[in-house]
Parts: C-alpha cells; structure tokens; sequence
C-alpha cells in the first residue's frame, strides 16, 4: 500500500549511543520532513529535505543528522543520543513546499526512549 | 509570542453541538492553513487546507481564514464521539517551505 512509513516504531536506547530512524515515502513526494513532538511544545521541526541531496535545518537541529540521496528516504540520525531527544518523532512529505500541493502527509511516528 | 498560538482546552461539547477551534498566528504573510486531527498515540492527520479569505466547507467542517485579523477556525457540525482527538493548527509562513504548527487544542465530544 503506497504512503509514508516508518521504522522502527518503538525504539529504547541508551545515553551516548547512536540511533537512525528512517522514513520511506512511495508518493515520490519532493518535500520530507521531520517533526519531534513533546508535550506543551506541539510539533518541531528538525530538518526537512526539497529533494535528494538537499537538506536544511529547521527549530531544532542540533544533536541530529540527516541525508537524503534517494528521493524516497530520509533516514535522521541521533549521533550521540541524550534524554532530552526522548519524543516521539514523526516524518512527513509534501509534493511541494507552496502553493496548493503543501499538504504535508505524516508517517506512524517512531516513539524514542533515551536511557 | 509563539508563531501559532491555539487555546490548549481541554473543550468539552455534548453531542451534536457545534465544536469551535480557533487560531491566531503571527506572520502576516503567511499563505497556507491547515487543520489536522490527532488521536491519542497516532500521527496527525489532515482536516482541512485552505489559502483564501473567507469559509471553506467539507462536510460536517468548515474552516474559516480571516487573513486581516491574522486567524483561522475550524467548526465541526453534528460533533460525535470519534470527533474526540487534539486538532492541530499549521501555518506556512511567507518563503518558508514547512509548517509552523500550535500546540493543539484538546477536544472531548461528550455522548
């Protein structure tokens, strides 16, 4: 079924120790996303992606990384993971960044546990 | 001042009773608004977008844009039970390519 996914759904891990979740996109959707959500801050997002190979920052990059060199993938990186990136993180793609095709569609989200 | 403020609730509503969402957001130009819907534990879900002044209707919601007083709302008709979820407000501010999103606003649809 074409959509948005996520992996792994659930993730428990340890201070220090470096995680990826990745996202996956069948829509061939130009725009990805990643937001982290945590309660009384809403959505935020982290970095976002307009097309392979091109990835900027959003509210709050730091402690993470990503990369795109497949239109479909946009896997983030936690490089050394601390308790304050403990959230549940979600993806999103759009077709465009403007205009009337911005919608953004969101992955399951992977919820993450920092030891 | 945050860039999309919504009123956390919770708003409780009886069944059948109009349920009214509001937003402001602080970016004059921005140019797209979105409603999405979230359940407890899943990923939020679109409502509703709309980009012009005025209301916009599919079925029992309406999304209403008021650009001049920088707000916009979103009503649901008939509320029902499954209607209960945290309703996100998301801007896309001028030149920006993603979404500032408020905080949500919890809503309880009481039978």
């Amino acid at each position: 079924d074409a959509g948005i996914t996520q992996s792994p759904r659930y993730k428990i891990t340890e201070t220090g120790r470096q995680v990826t979740l990745m996202c996956h996109q069948t829509w061939s959707h130009s725009y990805m996303f990643w937001y982290r959500q945590d309660l009384g801050h809403g959505l935020r997002l982290i970095y976002y992606s307009a097309a392979a190979d091109i990835t900027d920052k959003g509210e709050v990059p730091d402690g993470y990384v990503v990369s795109r060199s497949k239109t479909e993938n946009f896997p983030l990186t936690l490089e050394s993971a601390t308790r304050s990136q403990t959230s549940v993180y979600f993806c999103a793609s759009s077709e465009s960044g403007n205009g009337g095709t911005d919608t953004q569609y969101f992955g399951p989200g992977t919820r993450l546990t920092v030891l | 001042q945050k860039e999309v403020e919504q009123n956390s609730g919770p708003l409780s509503v009886p069944e059948g009773a109009i349920a009214s969402l509001n937003c402001t957001y602080s970016d004059r130009g921005s140019q797209s608004f979105f409603w999405y819907r979230q359940y407890s534990g899943k990923s939020p879900e679109l409502i509703m977008s709309i980009y012009s002044n005025g209301d916009k209707e599919d079925g029992r919601f309406t999304a209403q844009l008021n650009k001049a007083s920088q707000y916009v709302s979103l009503l649901i008709r008939d509320s029902q039970p499954s209607d209960s979820a945290t309703y996100l407000c998301a801007v896309r501010q001028t030149g920006a390519n993603n979404l500032f999103f408020g905080t949500g606003t919890r809503l309880t649809v009481i039978p």
